[in-house]
């Protein structure tokens, strides 16, 4: 069964820098657009990030571009998010989910929060 | 940017009962609109894509409808396990700029 695990959330200052990673299982990795998606505490859900299946597009809303950039290893079955400039509207948990032929959301981990504060 | 905007806010209903959630596109979106269901504390499950298909394992009572601006995510009977807050997500653009609805919360009245 597919099964997306995120890790690498915690607590950290504002201005500073946080690598997310998602290990992917259960599907071939390197045939997926991959995702993140994140919930702001109490609030509904925004999507964050695209990465094609081989890594070579990625898409961004316009209030994460330049501050976050994902990336992916398919030899590992691992992508990452790189959030640089961290400000405290960016605490929030933290999806990793796979994408479809469309871009919907077929599958999500279980999410790591990540909090912006001093 | 696509607005997404769902109604209402709240519905509150007893289990057996029928559930009508809307959600609006500020542009049409064609077919390209997915429902997908949150419960406390949990991640949110795939329910619709398409507009109308239902993802695996997803039961019958959930069916969607709708095209272009305007969708509906309905449950014919409510069950217990149903109350949660439910988001639509329209995937329409290229390149991606894929935007939710704030969500709707289906409570036990």
């Amino acid at each position: 069964q597919v099964q997306l695990v995120e890790s690498g959330g915690g607590v950290v200052q504002p201005g500073r820098s946080l690598r997310l990673s998602c290990a992917a299982s259960g599907f071939t990795f390197s045939s997926y657009a991959m995702h993140w998606v994140r919930q702001a505490p109490g609030r509904g859900l925004e999507w964050v990030a695209l990465i094609s299946f081989d890594g070579r597009n990625e898409f961004y809303p316009d209030s994460m571009k330049g501050r976050f950039t994902v990336s992916r290893d398919n030899s590992k079955n691992t992508f990452y998010l790189q959030m640089n400039s961290l400000r405290s509207e960016d605490t929030a948990v933290y999806y990793c989910a796979r994408g479809t032929g469309g871009d919907y959301f077929s599958d999500w981990g279980q999410g790591t929060l990540v909090t912006v504060s001093s | 940017e696509i607005v997404m905007t769902q109604s209402p806010a709240t519905l509150s209903l007893s289990p057996g009962e029928r559930a009508t959630l809307s959600c609006r596109a500020s542009q049409s979106v064609g077919s390209n609109l997915a429902w997908y269901q949150q419960k406390p504390g949990q991640t949110p499950r795939l329910l619709i894509y398409g507009a109308f298909t239902r993802a695996t394992g997803i039961p019958a009572r959930f069916s969607g409808s709708g095209s272009g601006t305007e969708f509906t995510l309905t449950i014919s009977s409510l069950q217990s396990e149903d109350f949660a807050v439910y988001y639509c997500q329209e995937y329409n653009n290229w390149p991606p700029l894929l935007t939710f609805g704030g969500g709707t919360r289906v409570e036990i009245k």
